[in-house]
């Protein structure tokens, strides 16, 4: 099926350090959502994402709407062990109802 | 408030076995979207349904159907059940499709082995 572009596929890092993933695409989309997803659950929302160059902040977390409208950025400040998890962007494509994933950025967390 | 919420959380059938998903939304919300994850991979768009009508249908073989209640809860059904059909099935639930400030909400999913 049609996934996204998304790196890193995954990364371990140290705690306290900042994390920068993101999400591409050929195509153009008219809205961003980014999840994390923990083992056995579903993808909780973090930030969502409307208008072209939108930049948005969930506490640690920012997250920014490609200029193009074909990419976004997702930064974690100051990691903790909890940020531990599968990261997925989500992106809508304009004229349709559904939305397409990211292949998911796994992070770990050194204590 | 509930979230959305899918049963049942596990289930575990044989090649060519029917199976019928559920979920309820969100109070308030009108429209239900279903997804499917392998392991290891992100969620595959099934279908979308709003005021009980199908809004929108990804690349899946007609053994997939769908349908929402008038309460807007919704059922997926699988028919002819193939082994490659194991998966992570998430419904998700929005006040309704296509707004400017949409957000998609997932319940925990229901897990789908078949043997």
């Amino acid at each position: 099926g049609q996934q996204l572009n998304q790196s890193p596929q995954s990364m371990f890092i140290q705690e306290g350090e900042d994390v920068s993933m993101n999400c591409t695409s050929s195509s153009i989309f008219n809205t961003w959502l980014w999840y994390k997803q923990e083992p056995g659950e579903g993808p909780v929302l973090l930030i969502a994402l409307y208008k072209a160059g939108e930049l948005t902040s969930n506490g640690r977390l920012t997250a920014q709407f490609g200029i193009t409208r074909k990419d976004s950025f997702l930064n974690i400040s100051a990691s903790i062990p909890s940020d531990v998890g599968i990261y997925f962007c989500a992106g809508q494509l304009g004229g349709t109802y559904k939305y397409i994933f990211g292949t998911g950025t796994r992070l770990k967390v050194l204590a | 408030d509930a979230g959305v919420t899918q049963s049942p959380t596990h289930l575990i059938k044989t090649r060519g076995q029917h199976v019928t998903l559920r979920c309820s939304p969100i109070s308030g919300h009108k429209s239900v979207s279903w997804y499917q994850q392998v392991l290891g991979q992100g969620p595959q768009f099934i279908f979308q349904y709003y005021e009980k009508e199908e809004r929108g249908r990804g690349n899946f073989p007609d053994r997939f159907s769908a349908r929402q209640f008038p309460n807007y809860s919704s059922e997926l059904n699988v028919n002819a059940l193939l082994l490659g059909d194991s998966a992570l099935y998430l419904c998700a639930s929005s006040p309704a499709p296509g707004q400017t400030s949409e957000k998609l909400f997932f319940g925990s999913g229901t897990q789908l082995s078949v043997l």
